[in-house]
């Protein structure tokens, strides 16, 4: 069973536009929602995190927008760089360590110079 | 500090066979976290261990099992390999359950042939 859905599965940006992807989930027990950042070869590094007591975190260039009521929250990536170019999880957990992570299936992130 | 640490980096096995990974997670983390990735998908979760003891089990077969050591390094089994088997095996550290954030290693490939 899917229980976060991850869209889009693949997204082409231009240096220095916005990057926008979106997950939704299904199970309202979630309380830590999680985004990853994987280059090729490498595991997956934490980027961003939040809890759904917040509506929106900034850190730096990344924003996350978190909508409770409508079970969705998204990755705002501001002045998109080449070197951004990555596959992106978001994931939730209801282990509010996020040691159990259930993941989105990924969006391929390409950053044109 | 090192970051968690896993081996071998690649391995390549026969339908059939049996298959031991192994991850050594961050100084000061005890717990130990264990995901499959196949490719083009978002890691999925296997196992988490925690002072030597499963703490929780992801929707696989029991043909996978796991173990923790005194040291806090952990070994992923998988039994009787299937070509389905073949995939990026990740282990994750915390230090404990309820802190945060989760840190990956880089990853065993596991292709079965």
């Amino acid at each position: 069973q899917q229980q976060v859905k991850q869209s889009p599965q693949s997204l082409i940006v231009q240096k220095g536009g916005i990057s926008i992807i979106n997950c939704a989930y299904e199970n309202t027990a979630f309380d830590y929602f999680p985004w990853y950042q994987q280059f090729p070869g490498k595991g997956p590094a934490l980027l961003i995190a939040i809890r759904p007591d917040v509506s929106e975190k900034k850190e730096g260039r990344f924003t996350i927008s978190f909508n409770k009521s409508a079970k969705q929250f998204s990755l705002h990536i501001m002045d998109s760089q080449p070197g951004d170019s990555a596959t992106y999880f978001c994931a939730a957990s209801i282990d509010p360590s996020g040691s159990r992570l259930t993941f989105g299936e990924g969006t391929q992130l390409t950053v044109n110079p | 500090d090192a970051g968690v640490t896993q081996s071998p980096t690649h391995l390549i096995k026969t339908r059939g066979q049996q298959v031991t990974l192994r991850c050594s997670p961050i100084s000061g983390h005890k717990s130990v976290s264990w995901y499959q990735q196949v490719l083009g998908q978002g890691p999925q979760f296997i196992f988490q261990y925690y002072e030597k003891e499963e703490r929780g089990r992801g929707n696989f077969p029991d043909r996978f099992s796991a173990r923790q050591f005194p040291n806090y390094s952990s070994e992923l089994n998988v039994n009787a390999l299937l070509l389905g088997d073949s995939a990026l095996y990740l282990c994750a550290s915390i230090r404990a359950p309820r802190s945060s954030p989760l840190h990956f290693g880089n990853g065993t490939r596991l292709t079965v042939t």
